[in-house]
């Protein structure tokens, strides 16, 4: 069965570093997608992207991240200077069909982000 | 801003059906009714959806009622390797993001 891919499945990064987390989305899959779930918390969407654009994207998702597409098959989330609250474990999806849901979301097995 | 309503908790026998019960009162004709399920802090897992009739896969079924105020998430035969979070979330098309709520805690035991 086809996965979502992201690496690392853990990363320890200092406050104010940069990060880069990256997922390899399903191959024929067009729309992706950027949740995270803080530790005992629900799980939050952050952002969805489709034909190289963000489509729409949650209060949480402000200036310090960003997404990109940089070639045909890896999908990132990057975070430029990383607080503490951004401890959490980030997950990546990918669909199909986005806008008629026909399929639902394939989600990767998540990156564990811990900031220190 | 909770859209669906469901309980916190629920145990379940090996081998028997499993079924978890979900509120949304407050559905529009538009929305559909999504489950997925999260197994020990793993992603996320897409387990089925409706918009009015029942439907059926190799997971699981879901029963919607006729006035789509509520639905039932019945897993035919539970195994251990159910145990997880089960979460009912309502959804348009066209809307990109799934809000997920508390879920409920469905505990399989031998």
């Amino acid at each position: 069965e086809p996965e979502v891919t992201q690496t690392p499945s853990h990363q320890v990064t200092q406050m104010g570093q940069e990060v880069i987390l990256r997922c390899v989305p399903i191959s024929n899959h067009l729309y992706f997608y950027w949740y995270r779930q803080i530790l005992g918390q629900k799980v939050e969407f952050l952002v969805s992207f489709y034909n190289n654009e963000i489509s729409e994207k949650s209060e949480i998702f402000d200036d310090q991240f960003s997404v990109e597409r940089p070639d045909g098959s890896n999908f990132t989330l990057k975070i430029r200077s990383t607080k503490l609250e951004d401890s959490a474990m980030y997950f990546c999806a990918s669909s199909e069909d986005g806008y008629r849901k026909t399929y639902g979301y394939t989600f990767g097995s998540g990156t564990r982000l811990t900031v220190v | 801003d909770a859209k669906t309503t469901q309980p916190t908790s629920m145990d379940c026998a090996e081998g028997r059906a499993a079924n978890l019960p979900c509120n949304h009162s407050t559905i529009s004709g538009n929305e559909y009714v999504y489950w997925y399920r999260q197994i020990h802090s793993q992603g996320p897992q897409y387990i089925i959806h409706g918009l009015k009739n029942n439907e059926t896969n190799e997971m699981a079924s879901l029963i919607i009622t006729e006035d789509r105020k509520s639905s039932t998430l019945i897993l035919p035969h539970a195994t251990l390797r159910d145990t997880a979070v089960y979460y009912c979330i309502v959804s348009a098309l066209g809307d990109y993001k799934l809000s997920f709520g508390a879920g409920t805690t469905v505990t399989v035991r031998a």
